[in-house]
């Protein structure tokens, strides 16, 4: 079965350092979402794109958050500079359409620890 | 994007029926209603979906009344592996951004 594919899984780093996450999501799923989990919490929607678009990053910090999906495969979020704050698990999952009917596979996850 | 509410947590004893309910008074015509569950240190996982009366798979069953101000995830016989939290999303079914997970219900199976 096909996976969403995530790395790293686990990340350490030192506020005001830059941090990157890959996702690699499922072969022709179009539609590709970055969330972050906070313990404790459900995950909150950073972006969503629809191939290489972005058709929702209101919830994304835009000042130290970037996210891109050059060619509508793999994406990468970024975060520079980190702050304590952003330690929480990153989410990535992937549809093949936009809206709840489309069944969303997510991956294993990031989890970010900023010291 | 109707708003959803659920109990934060519920415990159950193995082998019994678990019913979660999510109201969502103010659901649309054309919103859905979507279940996930999540284990600790996993991704979502997709359960369950349906639009009205009610939706049965090999996981669990979902109940919908006829008014669609909530619904029901019935899971029969729940076990130990069962232990987790339980999202209930609202929203249209196609095109639509921004699914909202909320805090979720945390179910604990005790042995």
């Amino acid at each position: 079965e096909a996976e969403v594919a995530q790395s790293p899984r686990y990340k350490i780093t030192e506020k005001s350092q830059a941090v990157a996450f890959w996702c690699d999501p499922i072969s022709g799923h179009a539609t590709l979402y970055w969330y972050r989990q906070i313990l404790g919490q459900g995950p909150e929607l950073l972006v969503q794109f629809q191939d290489e678009s972005v058709v929702d990053d209101s919830q994304l910090p835009k000042d130290r958050f970037s996210a891109e999906r050059l060619k509508g495969v793999d994406s990468t979020l970024k975060i520079q500079p980190a702050e304590l704050g952003d330690s929480a698990m990153y989410l990535c999952a992937s549809s093949r359409g936009t809206g709840i009917s489309y069944e969303q596979y997510f991956g294993p996850g990031t989890r970010l620890t900023v010291t | 994007l109707a708003k959803t509410t659920q109990p934060i947590s519920m415990d159950s004893y193995e082998g019994q029926e678990v019913n979660i309910t999510c109201s969502h008074n103010n659901i649309a015509t054309n919103d859905y209603i979507t279940w996930y569950q999540q284990f600790p240190s996993q991704g979502p996982r997709f359960i369950i979906q349906g639009y009205k009366t009610k939706v049965t798979n090999e996981v669990a069953s979902l109940f919908i009344p006829a008014d669609r101000k909530s619904s029901t995830l019935s899971l029969p016989r729940v076990s130990l592996s069962d232990t987790a939290v339980y999202y209930c999303l609202v929203g249209p079914g196609w095109g639509a951004n921004n699914l909202f997970f909320g805090t979720g219900t945390r179910l604990t199976v005790i042995p």
